[in-house]
């Protein structure tokens, strides 16, 4: 079964509006996940790791006050994209990965903005 | 920083031929993983076969296998007996092997897309 769940699978939504997208670590704890973003035929682009208990770490280039990551819990990551515009329309990947162990991946959100 | 380049955009094949997709990194790392993943239309990531640089042997699983030149910095993988179900999106992909938050950051190629054809 999966080990990673991410929801929504697609959301559309209004220009302006604030969009949340859950991953959920289901077999184990996990410390550290990461949210990648992916362009259609494109390749798989870091964005942050979410670090729980603490703030998570960007990557170069991406607006923090744009791309929202909380991870309250050992099993629970969340991407809130605010005030969304058509550019951040994209397919949203998270992974999870346990140290010394595979790593695993949601099945991706895809966002429209209207 | 590490950079994972694939020249093959895209790559095409007959049924039950055999393909190599390319796929060459740049690292300072001497301890490190290689991956390559599958991406079918689902886009849902799969894991098709995982190097680790101190290994010396090429990984192999079933049809996929790799070959990991470490002082080149290449590792292409090779799909035999190739299947209509193989057609999808690969990815190579480095990963340092690193304790902590490190571990699990995934710096991904370009990308390449296969099609098998019948």
């Amino acid at each position: 079964g999966a080990v990673v769940s991410q929801h929504p699978s697609r959301v559309i939504c209004k220009s302006g509006t604030s969009v949340k997208i859950e991953c959920r670590s289901l077999d184990f704890q996990a410390t550290t996940m990461f949210w990648y973003r992916q362009f259609p035929k494109k390749s798989l682009m870091l964005m942050a790791t979410s670090n729980e208990g603490s703030k998570a770490t960007y990557e170069q280039g991406v607006e923090k006050d744009k791309f929202l990551i909380n991870h309250a819990s050992l099993t629970l990551s969340t991407l809130t994209v605010t005030s969304a515009h058509p550019e951040d329309s994209s397919f949203y990947i998270c992974s999870v990965s346990r140290v010394g162990e595979k790593l695993f991946f949601g099945s991706g959100t895809q966002l429209s903005v209207l | 920083a590490q950079t994972v380049t694939q020249s093959q955009p895209e790559m095409s094949v007959q049924e039950a031929e055999t393909v190599t997709l390319s796929c060459t990194y740049d690292t300072s790392e001497s301890n490190y993983y290689l991956f390559w993943y599958k991406q079918p239309p689902s886009r849902q990531m799969i894991l098709v076969i995982r190097q680790e640089a101190y290994k010396q042997q090429n990984a192999t699983e079933n049809r996929f296998s790799v070959n990991f030149q470490k002082a080149a910095k290449s590792f292409s993988l090779k799909i035999s007996d190739s299947q209509l179900g193989d057609t999808a999106m690969y990815f190579c992909a480095f990963m340092r092997m690193a304790g902590g938050t490190s571990y699990g950051k995934l710096t991904f190629g370009q990308g390449t897309i296969l099609t098998v054809h019948p």
